[in-house]
């Protein structure tokens, strides 16, 4: 069964003050792992998409990357509107289900 | 504009009177899915659908059935809705193997 665990549960950071966000994950073969974020109130938004160990992917204060085992949010010199909830999901070859998601990281950024 | 269209947003009924809750999307997606989100458990898969008059079971579906019978259309229907059904519902779509886009949720309320 695909596992999704994802770390710390909450995080409170001072603007500008970088660090990373933490998503574990066990699957029989890995077809995608997906990062979305979730603002209070919405439907999750999509972030990123890796395919393979050893890639990265970045947008505007937000990288992400990959192993085998895990995959890393890093956010740099984050602000407040950065605040919200990331979600990590993976989804296994063949899998018609497509996506199993972890419980989230909720992010607060203190101006 | 492409999105996903949930109706209601917000719901309160009594056990055991169906409900249903619709969910409309304009992009032409084939693969449509539900999931329920609760705190700490993250979101689970309620039902997918592959195309139209194909659907499945996801991690959850007790409760719950589902038809899709146009390709833009999924609802969700509660036939007769219990206390364990309050949650947090988001509907889904995307072209097969691509980012789901999700709706703003429907929060449930049954008492």
């Amino acid at each position: 069964e695909d596992q999704v665990t994802q770390s710390p549960e909450a995080l409170r950071l001072q603007e500008g003050e970088s660090s990373s966000l933490n998503c574990s994950y066990t699957v029989s073969g890995l077809r995608g792992l997906f990062w979305y974020r979730q603002d209070p109130g919405k439907g999750p938004e999509f972030l990123f998409t890796l395919y393979s160990a050893g890639e990265e992917k970045e947008k505007e204060r937000l990288k992400a990357t990959l192993t085998k085992k895990e995959s890393f949010l890093h956010i740099t010199a984050p602000k407040p509107e950065d605040s919200a909830t990331y979600l990590c999901a993976v989804q296994a070859p063949g899998s018609a289900r497509q996506l199993t998601f972890g419980s989230g990281t909720q992010l607060t950024v203190l101006p | 504009e492409a999105q996903v269209t949930q109706n209601p947003r917000y719901l309160i009924t009594v056990t055991g009177k169906k409900l249903t809750v619709t969910c409309s999307q304009n992009m032409n997606h084939e693969y449509m899915s539900w999931y329920r989100q609760d705190p700490g458990l993250g979101l689970r898969q309620i039902y997918y659908s592959m195309n139209v008059e194909v659907t499945d079971k996801g991690d959850v579906p007790e409760g719950y059935k589902v038809s899709r019978k146009e390709k833009r259309n999924f609802p969700l229907i509660l036939e007769s809705p219990s206390p364990n059904q309050t949650s947090l519902y988001f509907c889904a779509s995307s072209f097969w193997g691509q980012p789901q886009h999700f709706g703003d949720g429907t929060r449930l309320s049954i008492l």
